[in-house]
């Protein structure tokens, strides 16, 4: 079935220090991907997503592109901040199948921002 | 309130207590879902209600029980839980099944004792 593998965490970096974390996908078909935050005490939210090989999300400066040729969509920012300290979730939509609609979630990396 | 509220935000209960979780979302959506999110593992989605139709049900014990008595309402109904379903639980809805983006609450954290 679906899946997705996200790297484990924490990770800790110092504020403007380059991120990125990698996640790969198991899938068949053609999936959407996405990056959901999680800050502390509250829900998960939609960071960005992609739904198509070789697009790239962006918000609030993180990107991520999808490959297909590595079935990767890794986030990366080039400078974080205190702010950006959360649990980032890979996600995927499958495009077929009984799971049509419902996403598949990474376990969640979580990140670390000193100042 | 907007979006997708839950509550209670956390909950303590003995294993042979009986509780309930709400969830009420304040955009209009016509799907709504239960999540479980456990430390070191995925999110579980456990059930997906569309038109306040149960469409999935994901292998859940049956001492979880959902109920959502209309489009905007959700609940999961807890009894006889065990230590192993602590855990937070997210809810969420969509404007739909299918491809639209779907909009998580804050999360009821649950203790079992």
């Amino acid at each position: 079935g679906d899946s997705v593998t996200q790297m484990e965490g924490p990770v800790t970096l110092s504020e403007e220090a380059f991120l990125t974390i990698n996640c790969t996908y198991t899938a068949t078909g053609y999936p959407s991907l996405f990056w959901y935050v999680q800050y502390p005490g509250e829900g998960l939210q939609l960071l960005l997503k992609a739904t198509k090989a070789d697009d790239k999300g962006s918000n609030k400066g993180f990107e991520a592109t999808y490959r297909k040729e590595t079935t990767s969509f890794h986030l990366e920012k080039g400078s974080v901040q205190v702010s950006d300290s959360a649990v980032y979730f890979c996600a995927l939509r499958g495009s077929y199948g009984g799971s049509q609609g419902n996403l598949i979630f990474g376990k969640g990396t979580k990140l670390s921002v000193k100042p | 309130e907007t979006g997708v509220t839950q509550t209670p935000r956390h909950l303590v209960m003995g294993m042979t207590n009986k509780k309930s979780l709400k969830c009420e979302q304040h955009l209009g959506h016509n799907a709504m879902y239960w999540y479980k999110q456990s430390a070191k593992k995925p999110l579980e989605l456990m059930f997906v209600y569309s038109l306040e139709e149960r469409v999935e049900n994901n292998s859940v014990p049956s001492r979880f029980s959902p109920e959502c008595p209309n489009s905007s309402h959700l609940f999961l109904h807890l009894h006889t839980l065990q230590p192993e379903d602590s855990a937070l639980y997210l809810c969420a809805s969509s404007q739909a099944l299918g491809g639209y983006e779907q909009y998580f609450g804050p999360g009821t954290r649950l203790t079992v004792t």
